[in-house]
């Protein structure tokens, strides 16, 4: 079974830091990569995926993702985060042609003004 | 329009009540999904409908009943629920079934009493 793993379960850091949350996933076989956000008291936002192509991809907000295949890999990387980056960040899994997405336990960051 | 409406916001109910919790999309997405999320949790697959055909049941209990009228709605049924049913429940959609839950609802936050 396919599994999802993310490493910091809580990140504190000062506004103008950079961020990069870790994300490994367990299946061999061909993957579509998500990461999403979900601010205090909101829904999930898709914040970018990766299906193909280019492994550095480029979403919302400033956020980037690179897929690294050999690593099972796809880590979120922000270069500057602001106060208003504060949430929670799940990394999301599915089998290409599947329909099991699977989430990563989370990572809470708190960004300090 | 790319929002995934789901309503009530919030539902509290008894343990003997029957109630239906409804989402709808407008995107012609073919996918729609059912997560369960507890507090400081990641969304856990209830059910995914493909072409509003029941395709993945995680072994959720019975009392949990979901419904595809069609392309666009999705609703799921509670009936007997326990206090440990208490969550957040998500409904999501996507344009097939091996790009995920790419958009989701705001969510139903039910409270069981």
């Amino acid at each position: 079974a396919q599994s999802v793993s993310q490493h910091n379960h809580h990140v504190i850091l000062s506004e103008a830091a950079s961020l990069e949350l870790g994300c490994n996933y367990s299946y061999g076989g061909t993957v579509n990569l998500f990461w999403y956000v979900q601010y205090p008291g909101q829904h999930l936002q898709l914040l970018l995926k990766y299906f193909s192509g280019d492994p550095l991809v480029k979403g919302i907000k400033g956020f980037e993702a690179e897929f690294i295949k050999s690593k099972f890999s796809f880590n979120l990387r922000k270069p500057s985060v602001q106060w208003s980056d504060t949430a929670e960040y799940f990394c999301a899994v599915i089998k290409t042609a599947g329909n099991k997405l699977t989430f990563g336990g989370g990572t809470r960051v708190l960004v300090k003004p | 329009d790319t929002e995934v409406t789901q309503t009530p916001k919030h539902l509290v109910m008894g343990m003997t009540n029957k109630k239906s919790l409804k989402c709808e999309q407008h995107m012609g997405h073919r996918a729609m999904y059912w997560y369960k999320q507890k507090a400081k949790k990641p969304p856990e697959l209830m059910f995914v409908y493909s072409y509003e055909k029941l395709s993945i049941n995680e072994s959720v209990p019975s009392r949990f009943s979901p419904e595809c009228p069609n392309s666009s709605l999705l609703n799921l049924h509670l009936h007997a629920l326990q206090p440990e049913d208490s969550a957040l429940y998500l409904c999501a959609s996507s344009q097939d079934r091996g790009q995920g839950g790419a958009f989701f609802g705001q969510g139903t936050r039910l409270t069981v009493v």
